[in-house]
């Protein structure tokens, strides 16, 4: 029943790794996105895909990569990782453009932290 | 980035209490929605609002979409315990990009 899930939900890894955070949603969507969650608790955009096209990309490192494979899935890629890069990120799809589908359904997020 | 102003930053209530917090922008947009966020999980669409001045309610919760379609404010009334958490509002801009509040924080003191 799980409408959009994410996975791992909290990773803790080590500066100058390489790790992924898996996203699917079930909800027939053609419009997903990765949004950053800081400590103060504010939403950053940073890409959206639309049929596994990029339509958003926000000022955000080249380290992190986006990647949809189909338009059920997208996944984010992040290199190099940074103390900085210590966050929750969610996924998040949405349906037909106009009225009930430009609400966004939201997964659980991914707690990352970086030592 | 862009962002909302939203106010108040948190509140800390009584239980039965009401509650009200709101969104403003210096842009027009046509579509606000609010959203609350619990603990560990991801936001929550509570309400949307799709015209100027449109009233819509969800059970206890009521938010209107302002007449100059740059402000919004979200009412909860006879508060529950279960009602804690940050709310966010969202104002949906170009390329279907949701542009966010910082949140109100609501704790409530049974």
């Amino acid at each position: 029943d799980t409408a959009v899930s994410q996975t791992p939900k909290y990773l803790v890894t080590q500066m100058g790794n390489d790790k992924s955070i898996k996203c699917e949603q079930n909800l027939g969507h053609d419009t997903m996105y990765w949004y950053k969650q800081d400590s103060k608790k504010f939403l950053k955009i940073m890409f959206s895909y639309n049929n596994k096209e990029l339509i958003i990309n926000e000022t955000v490192p080249n380290r992190f990569s986006p990647k949809s494979p189909d338009k059920a899935h997208l996944n984010l890629h992040i290199n190099s990782l940074e103390l900085g890069d210590s966050a929750v990120y969610f996924c998040a799809s949405s349906g037909a453009a106009g009225g009930l589908g430009d609400t966004q359904y939201f997964g659980p997020g991914t707690r990352l932290t970086v030592l | 980035g862009q962002q909302l102003n939203q106010s108040p930053q948190s509140m800390f209530i009584q239980e039965g209490e009401d509650v009200s917090m709101n969104c403003t922008s210096s842009s027009i947009f046509n579509t606000w929605l609010w959203y609350k966020q619990e603990p560990g999980e991801g936001p929550v669409l509570l309400i949307a609002l799709y015209k100027a001045g449109e009233l819509t309610s969800n059970g206890r919760l009521t938010a209107q979409f302002g007449i100059t379609r740059k402000d919004s404010f979200l009412n909860i009334s006879a508060s529950i315990p279960s009602d804690v958490g940050i709310y966010f509002c969202a104002g949906l801009w170009a390329d279907r990009k949701l542009i966010w509040g910082l949140g109100t924080s609501l704790a409530v003191n049974p």
